[in-house]
Protein backbone atom coordinates (compact mmCIF):
# COMPACT_ATOMS: atom_id res chain seq x y z
CA UNK A 1 0.00 0.00 0.00
CA UNK A 2 0.89 3.55 -0.53
CA UNK A 3 2.36 5.55 1.67
CA UNK A 4 0.58 8.83 1.02
CA UNK A 5 -3.27 7.89 -0.40
CA UNK A 6 -4.83 10.84 -2.52
CA UNK A 7 -9.07 9.82 -3.01
CA UNK A 8 -10.37 10.50 -5.14
CA UNK A 9 -7.80 9.98 -8.20
CA UNK A 10 -10.50 11.58 -10.69
CA UNK A 11 -12.80 13.22 -10.14
CA UNK A 12 -15.09 15.35 -12.61
CA UNK A 13 -16.99 18.29 -11.67
CA UNK A 14 -19.27 21.01 -12.44
CA UNK A 15 -18.72 24.32 -11.90
CA UNK A 16 -20.04 25.63 -8.44
CA UNK A 17 -20.31 22.48 -6.79
CA UNK A 18 -17.65 21.82 -3.87
CA UNK A 19 -15.28 19.04 -3.78
CA UNK A 20 -12.94 17.39 -1.14
CA UNK A 21 -9.73 15.79 -2.06
CA UNK A 22 -8.94 13.71 0.89
CA UNK A 23 -4.86 12.69 2.10
CA UNK A 24 -4.26 10.01 4.71
CA UNK A 25 -0.22 9.24 5.38
CA UNK A 26 1.40 5.99 7.00
CA UNK A 27 4.81 7.39 7.43
CA UNK A 28 4.33 9.34 10.20
CA UNK A 29 5.39 12.91 8.82
CA UNK A 30 3.91 15.84 11.12
CA UNK A 31 4.61 17.84 7.99
CA UNK A 32 1.78 17.88 5.24
CA UNK A 33 1.85 19.63 2.00
CA UNK A 34 -0.99 20.50 -1.04
CA UNK A 35 0.48 21.26 -4.63
CA UNK A 36 -1.41 21.71 -7.42
CA UNK A 37 0.60 21.08 -10.90
CA UNK A 38 -0.33 22.60 -13.96
CA UNK A 39 1.19 21.90 -17.50
CA UNK A 40 4.47 24.20 -17.71
CA UNK A 41 3.83 25.59 -14.73
CA UNK A 42 5.62 23.17 -12.66
CA UNK A 43 4.11 22.45 -8.94
CA UNK A 44 2.71 25.10 -6.70
CA UNK A 45 2.18 25.02 -3.35
CA UNK A 46 -1.64 25.81 -2.02
CA UNK A 47 -1.63 25.33 1.59
CA UNK A 48 0.66 23.34 4.20
CA UNK A 49 0.33 22.13 7.86
CA UNK A 50 3.55 21.70 10.36
CA UNK A 51 1.30 19.64 12.91
CA UNK A 52 -2.62 19.22 13.59
CA UNK A 53 -3.08 22.89 15.06
CA UNK A 54 -1.17 24.72 11.87
CA UNK A 55 -2.59 25.89 8.86
CA UNK A 56 -0.27 28.01 6.54
CA UNK A 57 -1.49 29.18 3.12
CA UNK A 58 1.00 28.81 0.58
CA UNK A 59 1.37 30.79 -3.12
CA UNK A 60 -2.42 29.97 -4.74
CA UNK A 61 -4.56 29.46 -1.84
CA UNK A 62 -7.24 31.77 -2.73
CA UNK A 63 -10.51 29.49 -3.94
CA UNK A 64 -9.02 26.62 -1.68
CA UNK A 65 -9.41 25.92 1.91
CA UNK A 66 -7.74 22.76 4.27
CA UNK A 67 -8.27 20.26 7.44
CA UNK A 68 -6.05 18.81 9.24
CA UNK A 69 -8.36 16.51 10.78
CA UNK A 70 -5.40 14.27 12.45
CA UNK A 71 -1.60 13.72 11.78
CA UNK A 72 -2.18 11.67 9.45
CA UNK A 73 -5.20 12.97 7.21
CA UNK A 74 -5.02 16.35 5.46
CA UNK A 75 -8.34 17.42 3.02
CA UNK A 76 -8.02 20.35 0.50
CA UNK A 77 -11.71 21.57 -0.55
CA UNK A 78 -12.99 23.43 -3.28
CA UNK A 79 -15.84 25.45 -1.98
CA UNK A 80 -17.52 26.53 -5.80
CA UNK A 81 -15.25 24.91 -8.38
CA UNK A 82 -14.32 26.90 -11.42
CA UNK A 83 -12.90 25.85 -14.61
CA UNK A 84 -9.42 27.32 -14.04
CA UNK A 85 -8.94 25.16 -10.90
CA UNK A 86 -8.96 22.04 -13.33
CA UNK A 87 -5.48 20.49 -12.79
CA UNK A 88 -3.48 17.67 -11.24
CA UNK A 89 -3.43 17.90 -7.20
CA UNK A 90 -0.62 16.39 -4.90
CA UNK A 91 -0.59 16.00 -1.46
CA UNK A 92 2.97 15.76 0.26
CA UNK A 93 4.44 14.67 3.77
CA UNK A 94 8.07 15.51 5.23
CA UNK A 95 9.68 15.10 8.00
CA UNK A 96 11.02 17.38 10.66
CA UNK A 97 14.21 16.07 12.79
CA UNK A 98 16.28 19.38 13.76
CA UNK A 99 19.91 18.11 12.64
CA UNK A 100 19.07 14.65 11.16
CA UNK A 101 18.94 13.65 7.35
CA UNK A 102 15.67 14.64 7.05
CA UNK A 103 16.43 18.28 7.86
CA UNK A 104 16.26 19.17 4.26
CA UNK A 105 12.66 18.78 3.76
CA UNK A 106 12.27 16.18 1.06
CA UNK A 107 8.52 15.53 0.48
CA UNK A 108 7.00 12.51 -0.32
CA UNK A 109 3.93 12.36 -2.33
CA UNK A 110 0.98 10.73 -2.91
CA UNK A 111 0.22 9.75 -6.60
CA UNK A 112 -1.86 12.67 -7.61
CA UNK A 113 -6.15 13.40 -7.99
CA UNK A 114 -6.79 15.06 -11.24
CA UNK A 115 -9.84 17.64 -10.98
CA UNK A 116 -11.86 18.29 -14.06
CA UNK A 117 -14.30 21.33 -13.54
CA UNK A 118 -16.67 22.18 -16.21
CA UNK B 1 12.40 34.82 -2.39
CA UNK B 2 13.46 31.99 -4.24
CA UNK B 3 13.21 30.58 -7.75
CA UNK B 4 14.04 28.09 -9.94
CA UNK B 5 14.37 28.07 -13.73
CA UNK B 6 14.77 24.91 -16.10
CA UNK B 7 16.04 25.66 -19.46
CA UNK B 8 14.44 23.68 -22.00
CA UNK B 9 10.68 22.23 -21.42
CA UNK B 10 11.36 19.49 -23.58
CA UNK B 11 14.53 17.11 -24.28
CA UNK B 12 14.73 14.68 -26.80
CA UNK B 13 17.81 11.98 -26.75
CA UNK B 14 18.62 9.04 -28.46
CA UNK B 15 19.07 5.74 -26.22
CA UNK B 16 22.97 5.80 -24.92
CA UNK B 17 22.87 9.29 -25.10
CA UNK B 18 24.30 11.67 -22.46
CA UNK B 19 21.32 13.24 -20.74
CA UNK B 20 21.29 17.01 -19.93
CA UNK B 21 18.93 18.88 -17.73
CA UNK B 22 19.56 22.31 -16.96
CA UNK B 23 18.48 23.93 -13.69
CA UNK B 24 19.45 27.37 -12.38
CA UNK B 25 18.09 28.76 -8.94
CA UNK B 26 17.97 31.73 -7.07
CA UNK B 27 17.46 31.71 -3.25
CA UNK B 28 18.82 34.36 -0.54
CA UNK B 29 20.23 31.82 0.97
CA UNK B 30 22.31 28.70 1.39
CA UNK B 31 19.65 26.20 -0.88
CA UNK B 32 18.44 22.94 -0.55
CA UNK B 33 18.17 21.75 -4.23
CA UNK B 34 16.20 18.50 -5.19
CA UNK B 35 15.49 16.83 -8.49
CA UNK B 36 12.47 14.83 -8.95
CA UNK B 37 11.24 12.69 -11.58
CA UNK B 38 6.97 12.13 -12.75
CA UNK B 39 6.83 9.43 -14.88
CA UNK B 40 3.46 8.73 -16.33
CA UNK B 41 -0.01 8.80 -14.02
CA UNK B 42 2.54 8.81 -11.06
CA UNK B 43 3.56 11.27 -8.16
CA UNK B 44 6.67 12.80 -8.12
CA UNK B 45 10.13 10.44 -6.57
CA UNK B 46 13.28 11.85 -5.16
CA UNK B 47 15.79 11.15 -7.38
CA UNK B 48 18.78 12.98 -5.71
CA UNK B 49 19.19 16.28 -3.56
CA UNK B 50 21.91 18.74 -2.64
CA UNK B 51 22.06 19.42 1.16
CA UNK B 52 25.80 21.49 1.75
CA UNK B 53 27.46 18.61 1.54
CA UNK B 54 29.36 17.36 -1.40
CA UNK B 55 28.90 19.44 -4.36
CA UNK B 56 28.63 16.35 -7.00
CA UNK B 57 25.71 14.60 -5.46
CA UNK B 58 24.71 11.13 -6.73
CA UNK B 59 21.21 10.02 -7.29
CA UNK B 60 19.23 7.01 -7.90
CA UNK B 61 19.10 5.27 -11.80
CA UNK B 62 22.49 6.51 -12.31
CA UNK B 63 21.75 10.20 -12.25
CA UNK B 64 24.03 12.43 -10.46
CA UNK B 65 24.02 16.52 -10.30
CA UNK B 66 26.73 19.07 -9.68
CA UNK B 67 26.20 21.86 -7.74
CA UNK B 68 28.34 24.93 -8.58
CA UNK B 69 27.64 28.32 -6.31
CA UNK B 70 29.07 30.50 -8.49
CA UNK B 71 26.66 29.47 -11.94
CA UNK B 72 23.77 29.36 -9.73
CA UNK B 73 22.92 26.04 -11.24
CA UNK B 74 22.09 22.38 -10.35
CA UNK B 75 22.19 20.21 -13.40
CA UNK B 76 21.35 17.08 -13.33
CA UNK B 77 23.35 14.41 -16.07
CA UNK B 78 23.19 10.76 -16.76
CA UNK B 79 25.61 9.52 -19.01
CA UNK B 80 23.77 7.19 -20.73
CA UNK B 81 19.98 7.49 -21.12
CA UNK B 82 17.76 4.04 -20.78
CA UNK B 83 14.31 4.18 -22.63
CA UNK B 84 12.93 3.97 -18.89
CA UNK B 85 14.18 7.22 -18.16
CA UNK B 86 11.22 8.95 -20.34
CA UNK B 87 9.72 10.83 -17.90
CA UNK B 88 9.16 14.74 -16.26
CA UNK B 89 11.96 16.13 -14.45
CA UNK B 90 11.52 19.12 -11.84
CA UNK B 91 14.39 21.02 -10.30
CA UNK B 92 13.53 22.48 -7.06
CA UNK B 93 14.82 24.67 -4.38
CA UNK B 94 14.12 24.93 -0.37
CA UNK B 95 15.60 27.26 2.28
CA UNK B 96 15.38 24.65 4.55
CA UNK B 97 15.25 25.85 8.31
CA UNK B 98 11.37 26.87 9.24
CA UNK B 99 10.88 26.55 5.41
CA UNK B 100 11.23 22.35 5.99
CA UNK B 101 9.33 21.20 2.85
CA UNK B 102 8.17 24.58 1.21
CA UNK B 103 9.79 23.58 -2.15
CA UNK B 104 9.79 25.99 -5.13
CA UNK B 105 9.87 24.01 -8.43
CA UNK B 106 10.88 24.73 -11.79
CA UNK B 107 7.84 24.73 -14.61
CA UNK B 108 9.37 20.75 -15.25
CA UNK B 109 11.26 19.35 -18.40
CA UNK B 110 10.06 16.43 -19.96
CA UNK B 111 12.53 13.92 -21.75
CA UNK B 112 11.70 11.97 -24.65
CA UNK B 113 14.29 8.59 -25.18
CA UNK B 114 14.28 7.30 -29.06
CA UNK B 115 15.39 4.32 -30.00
Amino acid sequence: DADVTQTPRNRITKTGKRIMLECSQTKGHDRMYWYRQDPGLGLRLIYYSFDVKDINKGEISDGYSVSRQAQAKFSLSLESAIPNQTALYFCATSAYVRGGADSTGELFFGEGSRLTVL
Amino acid sequence: AQSVTQLGSHVSVSEGALVLLRCNYSSSVPPYLFWYVQYPNQGLQLLLKYTSAATLVKGINGFEAEFKKSETSFHLTKPSAHMSDAAEYFCAVSKGGTSYGKLTFGQGTILTVHP
